[in-house]
């Protein structure tokens, strides 16, 4: 069935850093794939999105681009900022309803 | 828009009290979830429903029951509470457009302690 793997947590970085959060999935079709982002306290919201290979997603400065060849999403940011602290879900949708697959989350905390 | 809106945000319980937790959306969609969230453990689908009169199992069903009210409530039944179902539950809402997997919208959460 399908799947969500995503890198354990958490992860720690001071501000200004460049971020990577590695994200790999399996999935027969062509899923969709998304990153959502939780805030401490709150519930999640969708952070960007893919619908097909090679797109990028793009929102507040995160990236992620859809690779079918290396099944990935791995979400990244130039320049990390204390906000930006959060658990972060890589998540992808594809089967014949609207399920949606979530890995386990990354804790990202950035320091000032 | 309110979003998805979701009550109580905070309740304690007793083991074998029962309780309903309320989740209602104002976007029209059609499709509606409930999750937990436990620590490490990500977020684990509990029920759905796909359409007002249509509910599924998801992952961990078990201690549950759920209720599409009608196209814009969706409510999680705890009958008899155990301390394992201490956890934080959100109601999450989608609508799919043609071919396009579209987004979920979540509630802000119900964190529950059994005790």
């Amino acid at each position: 069935g399908n799947s969500v793997t995503q890198m354990e947590g958490p992860v720690t970085l001071s501000e200004e850093a460049f971020l990577t959060i590695n994200c790999t999935y399996t999935a027969t079709g062509y899923p969709s794939l998304f990153w959502y982002v939780q805030y401490p306290g709150e519930g999640l919201q969708l952070l960007l999105k893919a619908t097909k290979a090679d797109d990028k997603g793009s929102n507040k400065g995160f990236e992620a681009t859809y690779r079918k060849e290396t099944t990935s999403f791995h979400l990244e940011k130039g320049s990390v900022q204390v906000s930006d602290s959060a658990v972060y879900f890589c998540a992808l949708s594809g089967g014949r309803d609207d399920k949606i697959i979530f890995g386990k989350g990354t804790r990202l905390h950035i320091l000032p | 828009n309110a979003g998805v809106t979701q009550t109580p945000k905070f309740q304690v319980l007793k083991t074998g009290q029962s309780m309903t937790l309320q989740c209602a959306q104002d976007m029209n969609h059609n499709s509606m979830y409930w999750y937990r969230q436990d620590p490490g453990m990500g977020l684990r689908l509990i029920y759905y429903s796909a359409s007002e009169g249509t509910t599924d199992k998801g992952e961990v069903p078990n201690g549950y029951n759920v209720s599409r009210l009608n196209k814009r409530e969706f409510s999680l039944r705890l009958e008899s509470a155990a301390p394992s179902q201490t956890s934080v539950y959100f109601c999450a809402s989608s609508e799919r457009q043609g071919k396009s997997y579209n987004e979920q919208f979540f509630g802000p959460g119900t964190r529950l302690t059994v005790l």
